[in-house]
């Protein structure tokens, strides 16, 4: 069953923590992107990434990690710097070369303690 | 600023009826314009997309209107179902830049029976 996941579903955040979201896709995907989404608002763009170990920063990535050890795999950790976690978090992929949509997975909700 | 508006911010039909959502963009070298249905808790998924060499395409029940001249696609949702009711969102992408997707804010869509 091929498709993108995200884990966990719910995820709470204490003050000065940080928390690692995951992103595992089996859709042999080039690129891999997270996204926030804040109540009412679009996506926006946290980081991307073409192609493993290389990776960079989209619209609002102050207070966010990530890494690429892995074509399947993008997590996000959201580090104690982003004072204003809570929010909609949206990975998603796409075949890099030539024309092609971004498929979503299912997304993380981070709430603060 | 690659911006994307969209508009309305909500928009409320009866059943059967025609919903129309619009987008204006300022980047020319945009080339790949989706749309993404989002049901509330869920991902967005994408619905379907144009690119600036046609006008118009249609997939069912929805229909992309495409103006290059004025920087300006829409939505047309035909026959309009309660199952419909989501929220809506265009996007536009320069292929060559890495994908990234500049996404409106989205259109909260109400079909009522």
């Amino acid at each position: 069953d091929g498709g993108i996941t995200q884990s966990p579903k719910y995820l709470f955040r204490k003050e000065g923590q940080n928390v690692t979201l995951s992103c595992e896709q089996n859709l042999n995907h080039d690129a891999m992107y997270w996204y926030r989404q804040d109540p009412g608002q679009g996506l926006r763009l946290i980081y991307y990434s073409q192609i493993v170990n290389d990776f960079q920063k989209g619209d609002i990535a102050e207070g966010y990690s990530v890494s690429r050890e892995k074509k399947e795999s993008f997590p996000l950790t959201v580090t104690s710097a982003q004072k204003n976690p809570t929010a909609f978090y949206l990975c998603a992929s796409k075949i890099l070369a030539g024309a092609g949509a971004q498929y979503f997975g299912p997304g993380t909700r981070l709430l603060v303690l | 600023q690659q911006q994307v508006k969209q508009s309305p911010q909500s928009l409320i039909v009866q059943k059967g009826g025609i919903s129309i959502i619009n987008c204006a963009y300022e980047n020319t070298a945009f080339d790949y314009f989706p749309w993404y249905q989002q049901f509330p808790g869920k991902g967005p998924a994408l619905l379907i997309a144009i690119r600036p060499d046609v006008s118009e395409k249609k997939e069912g029940r929805f229909t992309i209107s495409f103006n290059k001249s004025a920087k300006q696609f829409s939505l047309h949702i035909m026959d309009s179902q309660p199952g419909d009711s989501a929220t809506y969102f265009c996007a536009a992408s320069k292929e060559t830049s890495g994908s990234r997707l500049t996404f409106g804010e989205g259109t909260q869509l109400t079909v009522n029976p």
